[in-house]
């Protein structure tokens, strides 16, 4: 079993100040895991993404997680948020093994980041 | 281009009235999935489907049907929709064990 939890409904930071949305996950198995952007009236976007490479891990746009297996987590990060952040971002885990479910996706509730000017 | 495409991007029905949203891909993916997203649950997966002929139940299967009958096509079924059904839904598509999933754009039902 696998689940995620996005530890903010909605974030809210200046633009140009850094930006911080934070995301714990439990698997039974190594997880792959992966943050995706939400732009409204739109689809999803994938930002980045882990698969037991280089822990920290670099995506579009000037984002990076890091995964930290010792406090199962998965925050995403980006040193100076600019307007066309604003969206939801979900963060996202997978199990890593090779049964019938395994491509299965879990995902977390979202977090709404707002930026103002 | 590589894309993942739904039709139609908004509908309103009323209880009942049988619909199929499709959900077409060119990228040659074997793995397919439908969610739903609703406000404050982020997405649920409805039904997912290995390859042609390989379906299963997500986590939120009730009141929906799917069909793979080639490789590139998916169609969400719903034989007697419900306002509860009303959301957000989206078809993805990827490869086996790359494990990035390609959303589509996306349908609006809302049902009366």
């Amino acid at each position: 079993a696998q689940s995620v939890t996005q530890l903010d409904s909605h974030v809210s930071v200046s633009e140009g100040t850094p930006v911080l949305l934070r995301c714990n996950y439990s698997s039974s198995y190594s997880p792959s895991l992966f943050w995706y952007v939400q732009h409204p009236n739109k689809g999803l976007q994938l930002l980045l993404k882990y698969t037991s490479a280089a822990t920290l891990v670099k995506g579009i746009n000037g984002f990076e997680a890091e995964f930290k297996k010792s406090e199962t987590s998965f925050h995403l990060t980006k040193p100076s948020a600019h307007m066309s952040d604003a969206a939801e971002y979900f963060c996202v885990v997978r199990a890593a093994y090779s049964g019938a479910g395994s491509y299965q996706l879990t995902f977390g509730k979202g977090t709404k980041l707002s930026v103002i000017p | 281009e590589a894309q993942v495409t739904q039709n139609p991007r908004y509908l309103i029905t009323v209880t009942g009235k049988k619909l199929t949203v499709t959900c077409s891909q060119n990228m040659n993916h074997e793995y397919m999935s439908w969610y739903r997203q609703d406000p404050g649950l982020g997405l649920r997966q409805i039904y997912y489907s290995m390859n042609v002929e390989v379906t299963d139940k997500g986590d939120v299967p009730e009141g929906y049907k799917v069909s793979r009958k080639e490789k590139r096509n998916f169609p969400l079924i719903l034989e007697s929709p419900s306002p509860n059904q009303t959301s957000l839904y989206f078809c993805a598509s990827s490869l086996p064990r790359e494990g990035t999933q390609y959303f589509g754009p996306g349908t609006r039902l809302t049902v009366l």
